[in-house]
């Protein structure tokens, strides 16, 4: 049920764009976006709910596909900033109970 | 003021001891996590407690117990440890179970056992 993201690892140019899918084989409940820098925890990004609902802050957004079961992360003009890994975190629906489970991550690296 | 704590974030031990990581979140939340990051970076659920309740326990060894003394504490008791068991845990919580609510995770703990 591990949800399994696309690229493994992408570099970038400043200002460059980029996008990172997520794609699942069974029907989700939620997507959650996630970046840990190294040696750091994971942080927030964003939570997609619904199918076709798209959220960001910044030049990073995001998009819920529910009927394909998929998931993408779009950075647009990069910074070196957003360089890190980059997980999906996918949940199911069921009797309440927390199901996250996380993809392996896409290491993107912004060079100057 | 930290969000999500844990302690320590080093931990140095050998083969067949038995150690403990505390964790300790002061947002209020609901539910508490402890996630495995091997070095392959993936991010592993362990344990998740609601309410000083168990909700999720993954396939992981016996030999690790979640211990919560409240609903703001956490802590993770390992007994014989083994050199598999060396990765970075994490600590986390969020609001209700969380399918809907961010979470925040604590810096981490490196467990490395020799």
């Amino acid at each position: 049920q591990q949800p399994v993201q696309s690229p493994q690892a992408v570099i970038l140019r400043e200002g460059e764009d980029a996008v990172i899918n997520c794609s699942s084989s069974k029907a989700l409940y939620s997507v959650h976006w996630y970046r840990q820098k190294h040696g750091e925890a994971p942080v927030f990004l964003m939570i997609l709910l619904k199918g076709g609902e798209q959220k960001g802050h910044d030049k990073i957004s995001a998009s819920f596909n529910e009927k394909k079961q998929q998931s993408s992360l779009y950075l647009t003009a990069s910074q070196l900033s957003y360089s890190g890994t980059y997980f999906c975190g996918t949940a199911y629906s069921g009797a309440g109970s927390y199901q996250l489970t996380f993809g392996k991550g896409t290491k993107l690296s912004v060079i100057p | 003021d930290t969000a999500v704590s844990q302690t320590p974030k080093y931990l140095v031990t050998q083969m067949g001891n038995d150690k403990s990581i505390k964790c300790e979140q002061n947002l209020g939340h609901d539910t508490m996590y402890w996630y495995k990051q091997d070095s392959k970076k993936f991010l592993k659920i362990m344990f998740s407690y609601n309410n000083k309740e168990l909700i999720i326990n993954e396939t992981v060894p016996n030999r690790f117990s979640p211990k919560s003394p409240d609903k703001a504490h956490l802590n993770l008791h390992i007994n014989s440890l083994e050199l598999g068991d060396s990765a970075v845990y994490f600590c986390a919580s969020s609001q209700d179970t969380g399918l809907w609510a961010e979470a925040f995770f604590g810096q981490g703990t490196r467990l490395t056992v020799v």
